[in-house]
């Protein structure tokens, strides 16, 4: 199963801001809805955006996506120190008709 | 509140089986699509299988066609993944997670459990 392309680790000072990017085909993103994931091992992945640029309730707005064409982007604004985690990206797949996962990016708070 | 508890994990020998349960509350649960997501040692998370609402359409990945499969008892609300010949590479925590929005291109999974470990070794 083809994973979305994510970097590895992404870095900020508290406060600043990150982006950290997903980069898929054109039976993926292209063509279905991104979704981001927050995962601390252990637990329960928490979802962050849906829809591309959607926030569910209680997700503060220091979290913001977007998609253009093959690839979608993941913002944190105002870095906090419990956003260290690692973040996933997801979409429906067209050809392997399945869903398929970002390699996942681990943030990093300095 | 909606909770998925998932359970069923252990260790087991290549080539053996396993069946993995996840019961949900908090919700209808026959009016919902369903998954399982893995995540190996070290490794990403990765999408093994889902299924819809009455049970009729179910989509599995390709590394475990064949030998995964989901299903699920909306009279109990219970979801399971039977597996089956399990190789060493099936090792990974398991997850269940709720599915929402629009199949299949707007889907999101809006709920997850806290997994269950499988280990595959002899």
């Amino acid at each position: 199963q083809s994973a979305l392309t994510q970097p590895p680790s992404v870095s900020g000072a508290p406060g600043q801001r990150v982006t950290i990017s997903c980069s898929g085909r054109s039976s993926n993103i292209g063509v279905s809805a991104v979704s981001w994931y927050q995962h601390l091992p252990g637990t329960a992945p928490k979802p962050l955006i849906y829809v591309n640029d959607q926030r569910p309730s209680g997700v503060p707005d220091r979290f913001s996506g977007s998609k253009s064409g093959t690839s979608a982007s993941l913002v944190i604004s105002g870095l906090q120190s419990d956003d260290e985690a690692d973040y996933y990206c997801a979409t429906w797949d067209d050809s392997l008709n399945g869903y398929v996962f970002g390699t996942g990016t681990k943030v990093t708070v300095l | 509140e909606v909770q998925l508890s998932e359970s069923g994990g252990g260790l087991v020998q290549p080539g053996g089986s396993l069946r993995l349960s996840c019961a949900a509350s908090g919700f209808t649960f026959r009016d919902f699509a369903m998954s399982w997501v893995r995540q190996a040692p070290g490794r990403g998370l990765e999408w093994v299988s889902s299924i819809y609402g009455g049970g009729v359409g179910t989509y599995h990945a390709e590394s475990v066609r064949g030998r995964l499969t989901i299903s699920r008892d909306n009279s109990k609300n219970i979801l399971y993944l039977q597996m089956n010949s399990l190789r060493a590479d099936d090792t990974a925590t398991y997850y269940c997670a709720k599915l929402e929005g629009h199949p299949h291109r707007e889907y999101y999974f809006d709920y997850w459990g806290r997994g269950t470990l499988v280990t595959v070794s002899s």
